[in-house]
């Protein structure tokens, strides 16, 4: 079990830029998560996709943010003309599909982005 | 709408000493519970859950966290604090009656551990 991984850690960007951010899940998970945390803050739910489909948007996710996962297995998350109040730390998490297994969520390490 | 609150936002205890974490949740039936611990610059790992069953729940690393429906709390407990300890712990709710399974987060407890 090698766990979630994300590419990159860190990732510092001036604003207007566009990034963009990898998540691979642990391998036998279908569902794919996206958190953003700012400081001082719990996790923000942001959006999250069942194999290749995205089924839930928060309204945190503005126009600019969009998710992929084209083949049920790695995701990205692209923020568009970036702003200083992207920066976060951009978290990922994966988990079983079913059952109470659904709600028990892995975590990888963050992506931090710092918008200049 | 479900929602944590974490009334302690930072804590320091002594090395050895006991501690509690109070997580206060909103929900409209009984949720699944979690706790998380995050260290600095890294993602969370799970210290434990709670889904049904046995009010009592025994996590990694010594910790253990009683759901009390009344109250609607979930405070988690160790009985004795190692410096490693030292982090920031985040209380969660689920949400058993959805599909979604995603996860309503506190804003933290930052955990500091004296000598």
């Amino acid at each position: 079990d090698t766990g979630v991984s994300q590419d990159p850690r860190h990732k510092i960007t001036k604003r207007g830029q566009n990034v963009t951010f990898r998540c691979d899940p642990i391998s036998e998970h279908n569902r794919l998560y996206w958190y953003r945390q700012t400081l001082g803050q719990g996790p923000e739910f942001l959006t999250y996709f069942q194999n290749e489909a995205q089924l839930e948007k928060s309204r945190l996710l503005s126009d600019r943010f969009s998710a992929e996962r084209p083949k049920g297995s790695f995701s990205t998350l692209e923020i568009q003309r970036t702003e200083q109040g992207d920066s976060a730390m951009y978290l990922c998490a994966s988990s079983h599909s079913g059952g109470s297994r659904l709600n028990e969520q892995f975590f990888g390490p963050g992506t931090r982005l710092t918008v200049l | 709408a479900q929602s944590v609150t974490q009334p302690d936002i930072h804590i320091t205890v002594s090395e050895g000493a006991s501690l509690e974490l109070r997580c206060n949740y909103s929900y409209g039936a009984t949720p699944y519970l979690f706790w998380y611990v995050q260290s600095p610059g890294q993602g969370l790992q799970l210290l434990l859950k709670y889904f049904s069953g046995d009010t009592l729940v025994q996590g990694i690393k010594g910790f253990e966290a009683e759901f009390k429906r009344s109250q609607s709390s979930f405070n988690l407990r160790k009985p004795s604090v190692h410096w490693s300890d030292a982090a920031e712990y985040f209380c969660a709710v689920g949400s058993p009656n959805t599909n979604a399974g995603k996860s309503t987060f506190g804003d933290g407890t930052t955990l500091t551990v004296k000598p």
